[in-house]
């Protein structure tokens, strides 16, 4: 069956600090794989995605991603975080060409100033 | 890119009442549309695939009857919860997925819904 798994519920980072973020997935097939960011009470922003070809993938406010088949990993990163980043983040694996997300548990992030 | 609109983003209704929550894709067509659920400080569960045309696919223990969704356009989903009772309460929240050339590359989210019944 596939699912994805966030370990960390909760991370709290200090501003300027690097952060990582897990995520492992269980999926027969390859996968494409996304992660989003959630602000409180509102719906979900597309940080990256992954379907395909390179495996270290860039997105948006200057965070990536790199797929590793052989951990079934895609950890999420940026070098240095703002505070604007204290968000809900979600990594998800697409269910084939469906269009349909299976959502790992989500981690908070908090930023210390 | 893309913009999936949801309406309303908040609404509170009485026990027993039935309540309507429209996803609008507005520049692109979705033949599916998808329909989550949220809880308070938990993940996205599925709740649904609607169709345009024809009928939705429920996911296991999402009670049809409860949850009625009609996918009358290419463009437009609704979502209505029958009989809604306080245990209804959370947050729903529309997807539609953005196909070119056949592959869906994104979905693209609404802002949500937050209902209470009280």
């Amino acid at each position: 069956a596939q699912s994805v798994t966030q370990p960390d519920i909760h991370i709290t980072v200090s501003e300027g600090a690097s952060l990582e973020l897990r995520c492992n997935y269980s999926y027969g097939a390859t996968p494409y794989l996304f992660w989003y960011v959630q602000s409180p009470g509102q719906g979900l922003q597309l940080l990256l995605k992954y379907f395909s070809g390179d495996t270290l993938v860039q997105g948006i406010k200057g965070f990536e991603a790199e797929f590793k088949r052989s951990q079934s990993s895609f950890n999420l990163r940026k070098p240095s975080v703002h505070w604007s980043d204290a968000a809900e983040y979600f990594c998800a694996v697409g269910a084939g060409n469906t269009g349909k997300l299976i959502f790992g548990q989500g981690t908070t992030l908090q930023v210390k100033p | 890119g893309a913009v999936v609109s949801q309406h309303p983003s908040r609404v509170i209704c009485k026990s027993g009442t039935s309540v309507k929550i429209e996803c609008r894709s507005l520049d692109f067509q979705a033949t599916t549309m998808f329909w989550y659920r949220q809880f308070p400080k938990q993940s996205l569960m599925l709740m649904a695939t609607s169709n345009e045309g024809s009928k939705a696919t429920y996911e296991q223990g999402v009670e049809k009857d409860k949850f009625l969704i009609n996918h009358a356009s290419l463009t437009l989903s609704t979502l209505t919860v029958t009989s809604a009772h306080p245990e209804d309460s959370s947050f729903y929240i529309c997807s539609a997925p953005h196909r070119d050339r056949g592959v869906n590359t994104e979905a693209f989210f609404g802002q949500g819904t937050r209902l209470t019944v009280v």
